[in-house]
């Protein structure tokens, strides 16, 4: 089945705690990103990635990073996270050959930073 | 990037046929209107795109008046599993783009 999958689902951490949160997909897509979803604000872009070894900061890229070392993995690093990180993070997925909007959202992840 | 304007909320019964409408109206030449659906704890999920008049899927209507400055997501015959939220965006197509979301509408579909 053609799926992003992101882990954990859920995380509740305290400030300064590093933690990585993962992304695969399986449709063999270039494109991946990261967005957070907060109320009020809509689902913003942190980073994306256009393919191994090339990324690039989103609206919202402050206290994260990520790494593209192979095509299925796109990681978000929080190296120092705090109470304002708390969210809802979606990693999402494209191919080039496609000539839509379409982009597989995972299923997200809740991050709760004390 | 055009900005889009979409009612807060609506509410619908099953059965009937829901008609979202989106307002863009600094919509540039080379825009394209997309359309996703989100379920509560779930990520969003692309329902159908357009540029101009009427596009038809499996799942929904796209209608495009001529001058594109708005747009309407028509889904037919709704159910209590159409509840959702839905987001009407606005940009150049392709599979290597940002997607910018806003509030979207909130979907209630009552028995």
């Amino acid at each position: 089945e053609a799926q992003v999958t992101q882990n954990p689902r859920y995380l509740i951490t305290v400030t300064g705690k590093k933690l990585t949160v993962t992304c695969s997909q399986n449709m063999n897509h270039e494109y991946m990103s990261w967005y957070r979803q907060d109320p009020g604000l809509g689902l913003r872009q942190i980073y994306y990635s256009m393919n191994v070894e090339v990324t690039d900061k989103g609206d919202v890229p402050e206290g994260y990073k990520v790494s593209r070392k192979e095509k299925r993995n796109f990681p978000l690093i929080l190296e120092s996270p705090s109470p304002n990180q708390t969210s809802l993070y979606f990693c999402a997925s494209s191919g080039s050959e496609s000539s839509y909007n379409e982009q597989f959202f995972g299923p997200g992840t809740r991050l709760t930073v004390l | 990037l055009a900005k889009t304007t979409q009612p807060i909320s609506m509410d619908s019964y099953e059965g009937q046929e829901v008609n979202i409408t989106c307002s863009h109206n600094n919509i540039a030449t080379n825009d394209y209107i997309t359309w996703y659906q989100q379920f509560p704890s779930q990520g969003p999920r692309f329902i159908i795109q357009g540029y101009k008049t009427k596009v038809t899927n499996e799942v929904a209507s796209l209608f495009i008046p001529a001058d594109r400055k708005s747009s309407t997501l028509s889904l037919p015959r709704v159910s209590l599993s159409d509840t959702a939220v839905y987001y009407c965006l606005v940009g150049i197509s392709g599979g290597y783009n940002k997607l910018i979301f806003g509030a979207g509408t909130r979907l209630a579909v009552h028995p």
